[in-house]
Parts: structure tokens; sequence; C-alpha cells
């Protein structure tokens, strides 16, 4: 039974580079949410994406992207990266906007040079 | 002000211990509390839920809500070593999770 899953788990990049993170949600789950979460700190909310639409977005640049496919599996995009932006960056799949058990992949620890 | 308070610790206590971690929160919205575990490079993984005021226990480990004073506590009983972790308090109000630092404990032989 897959859990959700998360690629690359690593990356590093240099600074200005653009970078796609990439999420598979648990299967049946519809909604897939992105989160920051730099050293030391709890999770930041990103994104939360519903049957394709985004049904909610934190408080981050225009340079964070994001878009969900038709079978519920979901894309971060990164754009002009910054040193700032290196962090472990998490997916959480649930079963709809409403539900209130998330469940969390291992994370893409994104390094930016 | 954050919309939630945690203690980052790092508290460290020894095998068989009570351990108790809490959180502030300062908005009324939120309407689910949750406690998260998150082991090193690891992804958050959720042990507890409750939206109401009260207690739910589930093993070694009660989760405690006081809406009235903004108040949310995890206890663990017979504490192991397995139990060292960063430990999240979670809260939800409408579609996003709020997460608070994180307190990091370490139980020791």
């Amino acid at each position: 039974d897959a859990g959700v899953t998360q690629s690359p788990t690593h990356l590093i990049k240099t600074r200005g580079q653009q970078v796609t993170l990439r999420c598979s949600p648990i299967s049946g789950h519809k909604s897939v949410s992105w989160y920051q979460q730099v050293l030391g700190q709890g999770p930041q909310f990103i994104f939360q994406y519903y049957e394709k639409e985004e049904r909610g977005r934190g408080n981050f640049p225009d340079r964070f992207s994001a878009r969900q496919f038709p079978n519920y599996s979901s894309e971060l995009n990164v754009n002009a990266l910054l040193l700032g932006d290196s962090a472990l960056y998490l997916c959480a799949s649930s079963l709809g906007t409403a539900n209130t058990e998330a469940f969390f992949g291992q994370g893409t620890r994104l390094t930016v040079v | 002000q954050k919309e939630v308070e945690q203690d980052p610790g790092p508290l460290s206590v020894p095998e068989g211990a009570i351990v108790s971690l809490n959180c502030t929160y300062s908005n009324s919205a939120f309407q689910y509390f949750m406690w998260y575990r998150q082991y090193s490079r690891k992804g958050p993984e959720l042990l507890m839920y409750t939206y109401s005021s009260g207690n739910k226990e589930d093993g070694r480990f009660t989760a405690q809500v006081d809406k009235s004073s903004k108040y949310i506590s995890l206890f663990i009983r017979d504490s192991q070593p397995s139990d060292s972790a960063t430990y999240l308090c979670v809260l939800r109000g409408g579609n996003k999770l709020t997460f608070g630092t994180g307190t990091q404990l370490k139980v020791e032989l």
C-alpha cells in the first residue's frame, strides 16, 4: 500500500535556476498540498489543489507555482531560485479539502547554492 | 505574534518518564487540532487529532484541548527511546494546516 511519494529526494540547484518537484498522492486521495519546511521550523503552507483546481495559497511569491494532473499527482515549480529557497518541500495528500487527516511524503530536500 | 506558539526544546527525559508537550494559539477560527511526529529527515506522520475540548487517548498518547484557554497538549506515558523525534502541533482552520515550530524530544536510556 503506497503512501505519498515524492521525487526527487534530494536536489542541488544554483541561484537563478528553476526546479520542479513531483508528488503522487495516496490512491483515492484527491487533494494535494505543498509545504516548505526550513531547518528548525514547522512547515509553511504553500498551495492546496483539489480536483486540479487551486483551493488555497500561502504567503509565497509568484515564483512558486503548482498544478495538479487528472491522476491527482502534482508538481511544484519554483523559478529564479534564491538561497533562501533551500528547504525540505513536503507534499501532503488527503481525501478532500475538508479532510483532517493529511498524510505526508518524506519530502524533497532542495539546496540552492 | 505567531498564530501558534510551541516551545522548541530540546527536551530530554529518561526512559519511562511522562512527557508533556504544549502549544498555545491565538486564532479562534482553528477547529481541528492535531499532533504530528517527525523523525529526522522524514516527513511528518499524524499521531492524533481532535476537534473538541477535552481529552482523547490512544495507547500511550493523550491529546488534550482547552479551547477556552487556546491551549493544547500531548502527553506521552512510559516514554521510549523510539519516541525521540520532533513533535509538531498542527491546527486547522479552513483548508490549510498551521504548524507550530515543533518540540524536539529525546528519550534517553
